[in-house]
């Protein structure tokens, strides 16, 4: 099955930590995207990748940083630096920028202790 | 400032009931028109893509329709598993996203 996958589902962290959340595709997607979700806000981009080794901040990515080593990975590390790091976290992939359709993963909740 | 509005912010539909969500918009080179349903903790299910004014796209019970200025989606008798969030997003050089609108069905 083709698809996008996100673990943990859940993940704690304690203040002063940094947390890596994964992300995988197997659909052949040259695009990846990490999006935050908060209650009562539209998605906001955090960053996105149009090919490996090469990757854009979107409008929210001080305190977060990424990696794409791999055309089928795009890990996201939330780092200390981010004042308010608790939400829940969508990872997207599309065959290429903008115009194409993004297909979501199945969301990461991340909670700070 | 490119902007995405989505109406009603919630909506409460007896099993049957026929009714449209809005998704009003105001951005510079629209390069296209996303729907998605989002269950509560899970990530955002595809529904439609719509490209250009007048464009309708059809899914079971869903009709999405589009014009220059906003874009609806027509729910007709739905069924309480159609209750969701369903979001809608604006492709410029970048997906926008509104703040979605939250469906209940009950029986």
């Amino acid at each position: 099955d083709g698809g996008i996958t996100q673990s943990p589902k859940y993940l704690f962290r304690k203040e002063g930590q940094n947390v890596t959340l994964s992300c995988e595709q197997n659909l052949n997607h040259d695009a990846m995207y990490w999006y935050r979700q908060d209650p009562g806000q539209g998605l906001r981009l955090i960053y996105y990748s149009q090919i490996v080794n090469d990757f854009q901040k979107g409008d929210i990515a001080e305190g977060y940083s990424v990696s794409r080593e791999k055309k089928e990975s795009f890990p996201l590390t939330v780092t200390s630096a981010q004042k308010n790091p608790t939400a829940f976290y969508l990872c997207a992939s599309s065959f290429r920028l903008s115009t194409d359709t993004q297909y979501f993963g199945p969301g990461t909740r991340l909670t700070v202790l | 400032e490119d902007q995405v509005t989505q109406s009603p912010e919630a909506l409460r539909l007896q099993e049957g009931e026929s009714s449209s969500l809005n998704c009003s918009y105001t951005v510079s080179g629209l390069r296209g028109l996303f729907w998605y349903r989002q269950d509560p903790g899970k990530g955002p299910e595809f529904l439609f893509t719509l490209y250009s004014a007048g464009e309708e796209k059809e899914k079971e019970r869903l009709k999405a329709t589009l014009t220059k200025k906003e874009s609806f989606l027509h729910i007709t008798a739905p069924k309480p598993e159609d209750s969701a969030t369903y979001l809608c997003a604006v492709g410029t050089d970048k997906l926008i996203f509104g703040t979605g609108t939250r469906l209940q069905v009950f029986p």
